[in-house]
């Protein structure tokens, strides 16, 4: 099963609502990213936030972090048509051997 | 600088053909890592280079192979294809193992 599980898997809104994304995992982790993907392209990274970290902003972006109920949660604020694409969480988990382990993403769609 | 690169952008095989996808990562990075993207399974991991080591892998048969050279560009090798291998194959480098990594625009191989 995948280690991030994205909430909702689709969002729908308004060109200047905020969209909240959510993210949650199973295991200990050394950080969490977030990603977006227009359709059919590569993933761009948005965001690292590290596992002693809370909350972390990049310019209309803010992302939180609660270790405890391993959990994350990604805010975009007066979103645009241009943020319309799928985002994925992604963890990077304690451990030597570790790896990335994305979800399966979340489909926003901004409407004008 | 340029962005990660790979070749070819789309390809068509039939079964039981073999494939060769390649991978240039930005200049300086030494990691490189392999993901296969369905619309059933996500981003699913398949393995990750360094220094012409592979350091980790996915939970994939042994058709699928990897390789990285010295100057850290990748190929990955499909033997024996499947209906099921039909998917956009991404690559992504990183400099290092903090794993913020950057992806190339996919190498999306259809099989029939």
């Amino acid at each position: 099963s995948q280690q991030g599980e994205e909430d909702p898997q689709a969002l729908s809104i308004q060109e200047g609502e905020n969209a909240t994304m959510n993210c949650s995992y199973k295991t200990s982790i050394n950080n969490l990213q977030w990603y977006r993907q227009n359709s059919g392209r590569g993933l761009v990274h948005l965001i690292l936030i590290r596992s002693n970290e809370r909350e972390k902003h990049s310019g209309r972006l803010r992302v939180t972090l609660d270790t405890s109920k391993k959990s994350s949660s990604l805010l975009i604020t007066a979103s645009r048509a241009a943020d319309t694409a799928s985002y994925f969480c992604a963890t990077d988990l304690s451990g030597a051997n570790s790896k990335l382990t994305f979800g399966k993403g979340i489909t926003l769609s901004v409407r004008p | 600088k340029a962005g990660v690169t790979q070749t070819p952008r789309y390809l068509i095989k039939t079964r039981g053909q073999q494939v060769t996808l390649s991978c240039s990562p930005i200049s300086g990075h030494r990691s490189v890592s392999w993901y296969q993207q369905t619309p059933g399974q996500g981003l699913q991991f398949l393995f990750e280079y360094f220094s012409e080591t592979q350091r980790n892998k996915g939970n994939f048969p042994g058709r699928f192979s990897g390789r990285q050279f010295s100057n850290s560009r990748s190929e990955m090798n499909v033997s024996t294809l499947e209906l099921g291998d039909s998917a956009l194959y991404l690559c992504a480098s990183s400099l290092n193992r903090v794993r913020e990594l950057f992806f190339g625009e996919g190498s999306r191989l259809t099989v029939l």
